[in-house]
């Protein structure tokens, strides 16, 4: 059974803290990793993907990927109330099959 | 660009009744996946579709639950019998063959049924 995992939270943070989130798998020949945001009451929006080993960024956001250790992880720098929201893991796995793998999510609060 | 879209946002149906979700993906995209959500389970996937065809019904909880893809544009997702335990969010999400498989959502649909 192909899993993700994540804490659920929540994960308080103070305004201008750095949030990190993390995420492990079990699928070892996993090919991508996905980060969305979810918003209470509104549908998951895609955040950041990464498939290299190693850093990403986007802005205030970075990705880090650990493939020999099967974790994946996502930095918020510079928080803001408006990240506030639960964060989803998805993975995909190897082969051809374009089904992704769901965390359960952590939710992260930022206190202003 | 529009993206995908659902209807309806929210439906309340009684036990035993049949209730018909609809997606549109975004243009272009040959692939579309239906989930469903709870609190307790998250996201499930249900189905998912290439080029018209489902590929993976796996997640299909039970013969209650069918879905459709028409054409490249339209799929349905359709409860009959209803019951209690199908009230969950059920979301439409599209991807494009050739990209990472990074996958947009549509809105949802609130189903409740009591």
């Amino acid at each position: 059974q192909k899993e993700v995992e994540q804490n659920s939270g929540p994960l308080s943070v103070p305004e201008g803290a750095i949030a990190s989130l993390n995420c492990t798998y079990s699928d070892r020949g996993s090919q991508s990793f996905f980060w969305y945001r979810q918003y209470s009451g509104k549908s998951p929006e895609l955040i950041m993907f990464i498939y290299s080993n190693g850093d990403k960024e986007d802005g205030r956001f970075t990705a880090q990927l650990n493939k020999a250790s099967q974790y994946v992880s996502l930095l918020i720098r510079d928080s803001q109330p408006s990240d506030s929201a639960t964060y989803l893991c998805a993975v995909k796995g190897a082969g051809n099959n374009r089904k992704l793998i769901w965390g359960l999510g952590t939710s992260l609060a930022v206190n202003p | 660009d529009a993206g995908v879209i659902q209807s309806p946002r929210h439906e309340v149906t009684e036990m035993g009744q049949e209730v018909t979700l609809r997606c549109k993906p975004i243009s272009g995209h040959d692939y579309l996946f239906w989930y469903r959500q709870t609190m307790m389970r998250g996201l499930e996937l249900l189905i998912y579709f290439n080029n018209n065809v489902p590929i993976d019904d796996s997640g299909m909880p039970e013969d209650r639950f069918s879905a459709k893809m028409p054409n490249a544009s339209f799929s349905t997702l359709k409860i009959q019998p209803s019951e209690p335990r199908d009230s969950a969010v059920y979301f439409c999400a599209s991807t494009q063959q050739g990209s990472r498989d990074e996958q947009y959502f549509g809105p949802g649909t609130r189903l409740t049924v009591t």
